[in-house]
């Protein structure tokens, strides 16, 4: 089962900040927050992940909470082309069962609209 | 780099018919994955490989299912004898390490008549 919560859709106006919100409450010191899209007929699409301090990289920011339980993957300026399905995953980054942690839960449907 | 090449995109085939996925995971990586999507269940992981040995087959639906990776560069995953029920997008995917962010294919859509 997953381990993360997250709303089952979001609406956001083109332009706009889309900030899509995640609960991870059981997550473990060694498990990071990881955060995938999947637009529609397409693979999984890596976008980023963290620890505990907050990242950037050129298509998301990740904010993560002081106590880990959740998180936010911000989309700074949503456009038409990020409608998709974007799914929170831990995962422990150490040890052997790699496998077993890397379990994608029903995500959030994200609509930006025109 | 190309990517995950996953072939083929889409296969029609008929029930109780040998099928078998191809997957090219993108060049230096170590660790592999294969993943069922249906709407019913959403995604779900079958197998990975790590320096291409099976590491963890707990999610292989039944023993009709079967992957092999015989070199860094390939692996199958075969389904035989197909069953409708089997009919679903197929992923499959790639990372560095075991540990690091994986890559995925644009999957082999399945159905099976």
């Amino acid at each position: 089962d997953a381990k993360t919560t997250q709303p089952p859709s979001m609406d956001c106006a083109e332009g706009r900040a889309a900030n899509l919100p995640c609960n991870h409450s059981t997550i473990s010191g060694n498990e990071y927050v990881y955060w995938y899209r999947q637009i529609h007929s397409q693979g999984p699409q890596y976008i980023i992940h963290g620890l505990k301090n907050n990242e950037t990289n050129e298509m998301a920011s990740l904010i993560i909470t002081e106590d880990r339980k959740s998180s936010t993957l911000i989309l700074p300026h949503a456009t038409l082309r990020d409608t998709a399905v974007y799914y929170c995953i831990v995962r422990v980054a150490m040890g052997y069962n790699y496998g077993q942690n890397f379990v994608f839960g029903p995500g959030t449907r994200l609509s930006v609209l025109p | 780099d190309a990517g995950v090449i996953q072939s083929p995109r889409h296969e029609v085939t008929e029930m109780g018919q040998e099928v078998t996925l191809r997957c090219k995971p993108i060049s230096g990586h170590n660790s592999l994955f294969w993943y069922r999507q249906t709407m019913m269940r959403g995604l779900e992981l079958l197998i990975y490989f790590n320096n291409n040995v099976p590491i963890d087959d707990s999610g292989m639906p039944e023993d009709r299912f079967s992957a092999k990776m015989p070199n860094a560069s390939f692996s199958t995953l075969k389904i035989q004898p197909s069953e409708p029920r089997d009919s679903a997008v197929y992923f499959c995917a790639s990372s560095l390490q075991a540990n690091t962010e994986a890559f995925f294919g644009q999957g082999t859509r399945l159905t099976v008549v």
